[in-house]
């Protein structure tokens, strides 16, 4: 089983539209998630860390269910501008990150 | 600040020859990562080092990758003899590290290497 699974899409939606993506882990005892955000042809850049209680950033959600070892991102409102490969990041608690292939976004006029 | 820095953007080489890539972490950071991405297995770490001190290098591929580190300020991650199976993007991120893996790694532009 990979250490960090997800959809790889694309998730082909309208501007406007409300997005989600999941995200699996395999490692019970990691302790801190991250959505990174990779541009085509670009690095990965931190997008959001995500916490137990569910945090948000402007439109963004992200969520934790540590029973279930998943992770999820919600972007409200989609702009163009949010069409990008999404990284789930997954650390055990050291300095490493473990990345999943990501999920391609694309937003359309 | 100048972000982390590699070099070359794009590499083009045959098969059997020696390539070196380049990376300079942004100042004060203390942790030195080396990533590879392709499309089949997405982004994977191979070496990281802490204090100029190489720390994991279990994802190093096999013998002809290796990875130095002289300085705070420059890392160089060497392909002898290159494959054509090599051929992928590489990445240097540095963070500050604290070894508590909440830490933002910062991401170069990468180094595109296509070995013929």
């Amino acid at each position: 089983r990979k250490e960090v699974e997800q959809d790889p899409g694309p998730f082909n939606v309208p501007e406007g539209a409300t997005v989600a993506f999941n995200c699996t882990y395999s490692n019970s005892a990691s302790q801190s998630f991250f959505w990174y955000r990779q541009d085509c042809r670009k690095e990965p850049k931190l997008l959001m860390s995500v916490y137990s209680s569910g945090n948000e950033d402007g439109r963004f959600t992200a969520q934790l269910n540590r029973a279930s070892q998943y992770i999820s991102l919600l972007i409200r409102d989609s702009k163009l501008s949010d069409s990008a490969t999404y990284l789930c990041v997954v650390s055990s608690g050291y300095s490493t990150l473990t990345f999943g292939k990501g999920t391609m976004l694309l937003v359309s006029p | 600040d100048a972000g982390v820095i590699q070099s070359p953007r794009h590499e083009v080489t045959e098969m059997g020859q020696e390539v070196t890539l380049r990376c300079k972490p942004i100042s004060g950071h203390d942790y030195l990562f080396w990533y590879r991405q392709t499309m089949m297995r997405g982004l994977e770490l191979l070496i990281y080092f802490n204090n100029n001190v190489p720390i994991d290098d279990s994802g190093m591929p096999e013998d002809r990758f290796s990875a130095k580190m002289p300085n705070a300020s420059f890392s160089t991650l060497k392909i002898q003899p290159s494959e054509p199976r090599d051929s992928a993007v590489y990445f240097c991120a540095s963070s500050d590290g604290g070894g508590r893996g909440r830490e933002t790694q910062y991401f170069g532009p990468g180094t595109r290497l296509l070995v013929l």
